[in-house]
Formats: structure tokens, C-alpha cells, sequence
């Protein structure tokens, strides 16, 4: 089973809307965090968001919210007013094994992504 | 301060060279990944690196890839007699310290062709 999935392979908003990205996760272990990286035309890949599975409150940052639902195993990423810069190929990602000393607690395990267009 | 930097930004070679890629992490940060992104499988764990040592190199594809890093600083990724489905854009990226929620940088790649 994919450990992430990310079910929209395009989504479109119009400036100034905002917009739902969907991630449903899959992990049995009690400790992980959630990241949220955009990808532009650039190339280069740009921290959003994180958020730990032992957080209380939901994450935010800016423009970027993350609704995470842990019963539900989804961390969807809000972005509110969208702007045009804000087109690109977003990745949702999940470290798990966080309170360990071993495992896998440093590589990033990355969904196949969501392309944002934003319309003007 | 200066993020990741990859060199070459792009690579094109024939099949059954060797190639390298470069990564020079942010300065400072201890841990070292490479990652290798191909069209349609998203992006996939190679290899990380915790100062000099390496130990986990599960994600290599194959025994023709492999990676070192010396000083603490400077990564190479070796590819070795490359073949076409070698082609992807490989990412390296840093981090302060390995695990936990520390954040990872990325470089903005090496797109590599095989012909």
C-alpha cells in the first residue's frame, strides 16, 4: 500500500480563492510528521509546512494551513487567497519514526504530487 | 545564507558512462540526502548521509550507483555505465541533524538524460 497518496493530479483555483490539496497517509507508527513542500517550474523544492502526529492544534504558516484529521489519516493543505506565484506541483511527505533513535526517522517518503494552476 | 547547490544543472550522456553529480550542502548542516525524482514515480529515497557515513543506502536503485561524501560538507552521487532508465532529475538536500522534524533544504537538481 502507498504510504502517501494524493488523489487530485491537477487542480485549478481562481486568484484570490482558496484551495483544498488532499493527502491521506498510511503508517502504523505512533510518532510521524507530516511536511508539505511546493515545487515550481524551477525545479527547486520549498518547505511549506509540517506538521507532528502529537500536535494538538492544527498547523499554520502564513497563507498555508495544514487540516490535519488523524483519525481520518489526512493532512490536507490549505492555501487561502491564492496567488498566481502560487502555481505549481505540490508534495505532501511523511517522516515516520520521529521519537526513535533508529529507523526511518530521516528520510522523507513523498506522494506523486498535485499540479496547482491558478487562474487570473 | 547560501542553500543546496547541485552541479551540473543538467547533465545529457550516452549510455554506458559513468556520470557524477555534486552536492554542496548548507553549511553546517550534518545530514546529507539524495533523492531521485523520475517522470510519473515521484520522488524516491537514494541514500543519506549522517556527517561522513552513510547508514542507510537501501534507496540505491542498483550496485552502479553510489555516493560519498568527505569533509562533512561536498556529496557525490557516481553513476556508473548509466542506462536510460537512469534518466530523472536528482535532488540532494540538508538538514541541521537527521530525524525528528528537522526541516530538509532542497538544491534545485540534476536533470540527467541517458541517450
Amino acid at each position: 500500500a502507498q504510504k502517501i497518496t494524493q488523489t487530485q493530479p491537477g487542480m485549478f483555483v481562481q486568484e484570490k480563492e482558496a484551495v483544498t490539496l488532499d493527502c491521506t497517509y498510511d503508517t502504523s507508527d505512533p510518532s510521524y510528521g507530516l511536511f508539505w513542500y511546493k515545487q515550481p517550474s524551477s525545479g527547486e523544492m520549498i518547505f511549506l509546512i509540517y506538521q507532528g502526529s502529537y500536535d494538538q492544534q492544527n498547523a499554520t504558516e502564513g497563507r498555508y494551513s495544514l487540516n490535519f484529521q488523524k483519525a481520518r489519516k489526512s493532512a490536507n493543505l490549505v492555501i487561502s487567497a491564492s496567488q498566481l506565484g502560487d502555481s505549481a506541483m505540490y508534495f505532501c511527505a511523511m517522516r515516520e519514526g520521529l521519537l526513535g533513535s533508529g529507523g526511518s526517522n530521516y528520510k522523507l517518503t513523498f506522494g506523486k504530487g498535485t499540479l496547482l494552476t491558478v487562474n487570473p | 545564507g547560501a542553500g543546496v547547490s547541485q552541479s551540473p544543472s543538467n547533465k545529457v550522456t550516452e549510455k554506458g558512462k559513468d556520470v557524477e553529480l555534486r552536492c554542496d550542502p548548507i553549511s553546517g548542516h550534518t545530514a546529507l540526502y539524495w533523492y531521485r525524482q523520475s517522470l510519473g514515480q515521484g520522488l524516491e529515497f537514494l541514500i543519506y548521509f549522517q556527517g561522513n557515513s552513510a547508514p542507510d543506502k537501501s534507496g540505491l536503485p542498483s550496485d552502479r550507483f553510489s555516493a560519498e561524501r568527505t569533509g562533512g560538507s561536498v556529496s557525490t552521487l557516481t553513476i556508473q555505465r548509466t542506462q536510460q532508465e537512469d534518466s530523472a532529475v536528482y535532488l540532494c538536500a540538508s538538514s541541521t541533524r537527521a530525524g525528528g522534524l528537522s526541516e530538509q533544504y532542497f538544491g534545485p537538481g540534476t536533470r540527467l538524460t541517458v541517450t
